[in-house]
């Protein structure tokens, strides 16, 4: 079976750090890719792992653990426009599958 | 930068009643996705597309809904009749490469449908 968990809410505060984790089970696994999509708009692309490690990309960076079945997103730095919902999303070859997503929220 | 359209924006449908919505990719991308997205959750992929072959439909119900992409390029979604649990955004997606980058799609704005 496949299942995908994250935690549903996160707040932190401007210029903070926040780590939101993402435990999977899928068939078939390729790699991690993560999303972030803002309140009424479209999920946006991030990153993608696919191999075990870390992977940054400016303010972010994303984490992968095959062994673990485990990743996260951490967001330095945080700014008041990183307030969305962040989905991470399994690629197993054919597509990808998206969970519920953690909804962060910045406050100043 | 090139975007992904979708139209129309927002529509609000009558139960029993047919709706479409269009999406145009990225010039250039072969795969073309749709997805439904409800409230509070994560999207969901009803159909994708390579070129203009059905990759994968499996989550599509296909007893109201149906998905063409006639010339590989443009694509449309219809649901017919809609019903009130059809209520939701409808968001398509596209990736340049068959395999490689399925991982990174880009989407379009999303068409918001109500039904009443």
């Amino acid at each position: 079976g496949q299942s995908l968990e994250q935690p549903s809410e996160v707040t932190a505060v401007e210029g903070a750090i926040v780590q939101i984790n993402c435990t999977y089970q899928t068939s078939g696994f390729y790699g991690l890719s993560w999303y972030q999509q803002h309140d009424g708009g479209a999920p946006t692309f991030l990153s993608y792992n696919a191999l075990d490690g870390l992977e940054e990309t400016g303010r972010f960076s994303s984490f992968l653990s095959r062994s673990d079945s485990y990743g996260y997103l951490l967001l330095q730095e945080l700014q008041m426009k990183d307030s969305a919902s962040y989905f991470c999303a399994p690629y197993g070859g054919d597509k990808l599958i998206f969970g519920t997503g953690t909804r962060l929220q910045v406050f100043p | 930068e090139a975007e992904v359209a979708q139209s129309p924006r927002y529509k609000i449908t009558e139960k029993s009643q047919a709706v479409a919505f269009w999406c145009d990719p990225i010039s250039g991308h072969a795969t073309l996705y749709w997805y439904r997205q409800i409230l509070g959750q994560g999207p969901e992929l009803l159909v994708q597309f390579q070129d203009e072959s059905v990759v994968d439909d499996s989550q599509l119900p296909k007893d109201r809904f149906s998905a063409e992409r006639l010339k590989g390029v443009d694509s449309t979604l219809k649901i017919q009749p809609a019903e009130l649990g059809d209520s939701a955004m409808y968001l398509c997606a596209s990736s340049l490469r068959p395999s490689g980058t399925i991982y990174e799609q880009y989407f379009g704005p999303g068409t918001r449908l109500t039904v009443t």
